[in-house]
C-alpha cells in the first residue's frame, strides 16, 4: 500500500463549482501534512499547510483528521486559474523528507 | 530573491553514460533535498543534506546514485552508468525551517 493515496481523478468541473479532494496516509507517526499544487512542467509550490484545527486560505480549506488518518481539501468558487495537479504531502518528522500521493488533476472548465 | 536554480533544465545522455545534476538552494538554507518525478507520479525522495552531510540517503535507489553538498551550499546529484529507467525529471528543493520546502524548476534527463 502506497504511504499517501489520493484520487488521480481528473476532476473536470465549470467555474465556480466547489470540488472537494480527499487523501488517506498510511503512517500514523506522521506529522506534518500539506497541499502542494503542480502546474504541468512546472514545480511543485506549497499551497497551504494542513493543522488539526482545519485552515482556510481564501477559496481554499484544508483538514485533517489524524484518527482516520485522511487529509482533505476544499476548493470553493472555482477559477480557470486553478487547473493544476493538487499534491497531498506528509511529511514524517521536522526536518526530514516529503512524501508525495500521486496527485489530483483538476480541470477548471468556462 | 532568487529561488532553487538547476541546470541543465534539459540533458539527454545515452544508455550507460555518467551524468551531473546542479542544485543551487536558496542563499541561507542549509537543508537541500532530491527528489525524482516519472510521468504521472508525484515525487518521490532521493536524499536529504543537512549542512555538508548527508542525513538521510535512503531514498536512493541504488549504488549508481551519489550526491555530495561539500560547501553546505549547491548539492551535485550523480548518476553512473544511467538506464532508461533513470528517466525522469529530478528536482531539488531547499528549506531553512525543515518544514516549507521550495522546488527548483528540475531538471529533465532523458536516457536513450
Amino acid at each position: 500500500r502506497k504511504e499517501v493515496e489520493q484520487d488521480p481523478g481528473p476532476f473536470n468541473v465549470p467555474e465556480g463549482a466547489t470540488v472537494a479532494f480527499n487523501c488517506t496516509y498510511s503512517n500514523s507517526a506522521s506529522q506534518s501534512f500539506f497541499w502542494y499544487r503542480q502546474d504541468c512542467r512546472k514545480e511543485p509550490k506549497l499551497l497551504m499547510s494542513v493543522y488539526s484545527s482545519g485552515n482556510e486560505d481564501g477559496r481554499f480549506t484544508a483538514q485533517l483528521n489524524r484518527a482516520s488518518q485522511y487529509i482533505s481539501l476544499l476548493i470553493r468558487d472555482s477559477k480557470l486559474s486553478d487547473s493544476a495537479t493538487y499534491l497531498c504531502v506528509v511529511n514524517r518528522g521536522s526536518q526530514g523528507n516529503l512524501i508525495f500521493g500521486k496527485g489530483t488533476k483538476l480541470s477548471v472548465k468556462p | 530573491g532568487a529561488g532553487v536554480s538547476q541546470t541543465p533544465s534539459n540533458k539527454v545522455t545515452e544508455k550507460g553514460k555518467y551524468v551531473e545534476l546542479r542544485c543551487d538552494p536558496i542563499s541561507g538554507h542549509t537543508a537541500l533535498y532530491w527528489y525524482r518525478q516519472s510521468l504521472g507520479q508525484g515525487p518521490e525522495f532521493l536524499i536529504y543534506f543537512q549542512g555538508t552531510g548527508a542525513a538521510d540517503d535512503s531514498g536512493l535507489p541504488n549504488d549508481r546514485f551519489f550526491a555530495v553538498r561539500p560547501e553546505g551550499s549547491v548539492s551535485t546529484l550523480k548518476i553512473q552508468r544511467t538506464e532508461r529507467g533513470d528517466s525522469a525529471v529530478y528536482l531539488c528543493a531547499s528549506s531553512r525551517s525543515g518544514n516549507e520546502q521550495f522546488f527548483g524548476p528540475g531538471t529533465r534527463l532523458t536516457v536513450l
